[in-house]
């Protein structure tokens, strides 16, 4: 069993939608990460949480640090939201351990 | 601020040959960390350099080394290349290590 697990692998939505992509983890951390990787590789780093929730724009993360889980919820998504989300965890930024992805594609 | 710059974008090289990937961080930056992607595997850590020291180290073999210079740039090195070290290197860079990091566009390697 991976140690960063996230769901769904894929996930297709029309414009509009909400969506949510969930991420378990199973290790001691301090710090959780949601990354977004645009065709092309580049990464962008989104939120960095070791508790509660950030909210950026359409964009809020929440972390259960009890229950080993985060989740990233995007509001309103736009056909530009379509990327791989990525959950990464670790210390702080260090050594980080990541999740499969989660393929999102979101049509007009 | 300029952002992390990686060098070269694209590389081919065959089995066996060495090959040298570099990265210069954002200005006043001193973490740089490394990670390899690959469609079977993912992202996965490689090292992590601060201050000219390795500070972190994934489960790579010893053919991975790297280093960073006293302006914070790293390089990484790959000896004997194998068919399955084809991938997306990233290099990433934070102030001290623990907080955001900035990736770079990546290096796509392949080994023929």
């Amino acid at each position: 069993k991976n140690e960063v697990e996230q769901s769904p692998q894929n996930l297709t939505a029309q414009e509009g939608e909400f969506i949510t992509i969930n991420c378990s983890y199973s290790v001691g951390i301090s710090a959780l990460h949601w990354l977004q990787q645009h065709p092309g590789g580049g990464i962008v780093s989104l939120f960095m949480l070791s508790s509660g929730k950030k909210k950026h724009g359409r964009l809020i993360a929440t972390i259960n640090i009890q229950e080993k889980h985060s989740s990233l919820h995007i509001t309103a998504s736009h056909p530009r939201d379509s990327a791989v989300y990525i959950c990464a965890v670790g210390k702080g930024a260090q050594k980080l351990v990541f999740g499969q992805g989660t393929r999102l594609t979101i049509n007009p | 601020k300029a952002g992390v710059t990686q060098t070269p974008r694209y590389l081919i090289k065959t089995r066996g040959q060495q090959v040298t990937l570099s990265c210069s961080p954002i200005s006043g930056h001193r973490s740089v960390s490394w990670y390899q992607q690959t469609p079977g595997q993912g992202l996965q850590f490689l090292f992590e350099y601060f201050s000219e020291t390795q500070r972190n180290k994934g489960n790579f073999p010893g053919r991975f080394s790297g280093r960073q210079f006293s302006n914070s740039r790293s390089e990484m090195n790959v000896s004997t290349l194998e068919l399955g070290d084809s991938a997306l290197y990233l290099c990433a860079s934070s102030s001290t290590g623990v907080e955001t990091q900035y990736f770079g566009p990546g290096t796509r390697l392949l080994v023929l």
